[in-house]
Parts: C-alpha cells; structure tokens; sequence
C-alpha cells in the first residue's frame, strides 16, 4: 500500500471544527482513502472513506484534493469524545482487509 | 446486531506457552483479519482469511498461525511465547460497502507475556 503522512498529534477546543490532513503524494488512481479512529482502550472504528469526491457521512466530512494526493478529515463540531488516534489509510479496491496503519494523528480536545 | 467478540479479553502467560485467542465476526460477514498492536511497533496486520482460507499474510513468523471455521469465526494462535509477543490483538470482520471493505473491529485480546 501506498505511504500515507500525518501529524503526530493535533489539539482542538470542544464545538470547534477541526481539521485533520493527511498527505499521500504516491497514491494510485485506483486507490481509495480510509479514515479510521481508535478510542482509549477501544479497536480502531470506521470513520469514512473515498474515492475522487468529497464525502460526508453522521460523523464526518472527507475532502480530497483534486490531485488526490492529500485529503482533509473534518470533525464538524468536536466532542470530547472524538479524542482519539486517527488514521489515514490507502487501499487498493477489492484489496482484501489488509491495512497497513501508519502512526495516525492524536486528537487531543479540550473542554 | 451483535459486532466483533473476541475472548478472552485479558490473559497472562509465561514465556514457551501457546495461547488461543478466539474472535466471532458479524452476523453475515465472511472475511476475517488479524492485528497486533504493541507501542512500539503500532498497529501491523498478522493475516486475514476469507471462506476458511487464507487470503493474506503479514510479515510475522511462523509462530504465529490462525484458521477459520465454516461459520466464519475465526481462531489464531501463538506457540512458544515471547516476550515480545505481548500486545493487544485485534480481530476485524468486514463488509464490502462501494467496492471498498470496511472493517469492523472487536475490542481485543490483551496479551501479556511474563
């Protein structure tokens, strides 16, 4: 799979919108983009994925650079239960269910 | 509906020993995958099966094995533990939602190796 790089770590205000990039400058055209999220003590959780087009979904808005070599995962409203570990991911259609997670961003949300 | 159980959740052994750890897909969901989560080394896939069948394999040893069953529940297991084994090992079941699988994962087994 292709490399994906995210910031270590970002910090957000509750009821903020925030802004998660990430940066993947080798995908393929036939790559679609995941987000996943980890809570504390929990397994990683589906957050959204695309292709080409922005996506919006309950929990989430991805947006995707027209040259598709980065993407933005935006948090409408921020909770503090959106504190997490997010991860950007790249996989090839049909690829399977092997995904290769990178360090991911830690969201840190302040009350 | 019912998602990812994995048992046991928690579970100490001592270097040599094997161990088994268990994992019941979503109702429906016929593709299982395997993680292991340390500190250092993040989250790294072990292998995935689809049908009982194996369909990839990450890059661990031989140690570590898994199989799944004609119900899709899926077992793995790892023979003469190390210390370095210790970690939390997670199950995901997936459902193909627009060409691309999304995964859902269980809570995990945590594994500690004294």
């Amino acid at each position: 799979d292709a490399k994906t790089t995210q910031p270590n770590s970002m910090e957000s205000n509750e009821e903020e919108p925030v802004h998660l990039p990430c940066n993947h400058s080798t995908i393929s055209g036939t790559d679609y983009i995941h987000w996943y999220r980890q809570l504390p003590s929990q397994g990683p959780e589906y957050v959204i994925h695309g292709l080409t087009s922005n996506v919006n979904n309950r929990m989430a808005s991805l947006a995707i650079a027209e040259d598709r070599k980065s993407s933005t995962l935006i948090l409408h409203r921020a909770t503090l239960r959106d504190a997490a570990v997010y991860y950007c991911i790249l996989r090839a259609y049909n690829a399977g269910n092997m995904l290769t997670f990178g360090g991911g961003t830690r969201l840190m949300v302040k009350p | 509906k019912a998602g990812v159980t994995q048992t046991p959740r928690y579970l100490i052994k001592t270097r040599g020993q094997q161990v088994t750890l268990s994992c019941s897909p979503i109702s429906g969901h016929r593709s299982v995958s395997w993680y292991q989560q340390t500190p250092g080394q993040g989250l790294q896939f072990l292998f995935e099966y689809f049908s009982e069948t194996q369909r990839n394999k990450g890059n661990f040893p031989g140690r570590f094995s898994g199989r799944q069953f004609s119900n899709s529940r899926s077992e793995m297991n790892v023979s003469t533990l190390e210390l370095g084994d210790s970690a939390l090992y997670l199950c995901a079941s997936s459902l193909e939602v627009d060409g691309a699988n999304v995964l859902t994962f269980g809570a995990g087994s945590r594994l500690t190796v004294l």
